[in-house]
């Protein structure tokens, strides 16, 4: 059974970086073609995919916040970390992150429960 | 980008009917489309991969169609538990990229 867990700040200032931590269990991201993905959501709004890194260590970003993301992984601790900088009260959202299918066709097939991060003064 | 757009935005439905939800790519991606339900204040919920699999555990009343720039979303018969939002997403290429979700409310 694959799960996965977000964890990080629930609260930032503006102008701050964000640092979040996504703990899964079920799968190794040492397994070749597992990738591991960051959606997030702004109250109200709907699901926007943010950044992916993959077992080989490949990173895909979203085009629009590639300059502020940087995703990581380590693979002995179960973790993959995103970390977002210059922090806008427009990137309040809930952060998802979610396992992606190691094979195409690729699909993001189990989600964390999500985390509330208010960017706020 | 592949931009993903659905219709209707939101639609109002009673128990027992039958939902139709569209899904379109600005450019074909194949069958490279996913469905998600989701419920307030709950992650979203894998439903159909690549356009028509039914993922594990999820009711058969739930179907997917299409290829190209395409798709639906049909539930054959609204059970109370499917009142929810429900997202498209391709998996084509990267960046990975949503519809703006369909909210199925109780009429």
């Amino acid at each position: 059974q694959i799960t996965l867990k977000e964890s990080g700040p629930t609260l930032v200032k503006p102008t701050q970086t964000l640092t979040l931590t996504c703990t899964f269990s079920g799968f190794s991201l040492s397994t070749n073609g597992v990738g591991v993905g960051w959606i997030r959501q702004p109250p109200g709004k709907a699901l926007e995919w943010l950044a992916l890194i993959y077992w080989n260590d490949d990173k895909r970003y979203s085009p629009s916040l590639k300059s502020r993301f940087i995703i990581t992984k380590d693979t002995s601790k179960n973790q993959v970390v995103l970390t977002m900088t210059n922090m806008d009260p427009v990137d309040t959202a809930t952060y998802y992150c979610a396992h992606e299918s190691s094979i195409s066709p690729r699909y993001f097939d189990s989600w964390g429960q999500g985390t509330l991060v208010t960017v706020s003064s | 980008d592949i931009q993903m757009t659905q219709s209707p935005s939101s639609l109002s439905a009673s128990v027992g009917d039958r939902v139709t939800i569209t899904c379109r790519a600005s450019q074909s991606i194949s069958s490279y489309l996913n469905w998600y339900q989701q419920k307030p204040g709950k992650a979203p919920k894998l439903l159909i991969y690549v356009a028509s699999s039914l993922q594990s555990g999820v009711p058969s009343r739930f179907s997917g169609s299409g290829s190209g720039t395409d798709f639906t979303l049909t539930i054959s018969s609204l059970q109370p538990e499917d009142f929810a939002t429900y997202y498209c997403q391709q998996s084509y290429t990267i960046p990975r990229t949503f519809g703006q979700g369909t909210k199925v409310e109780i009429k």
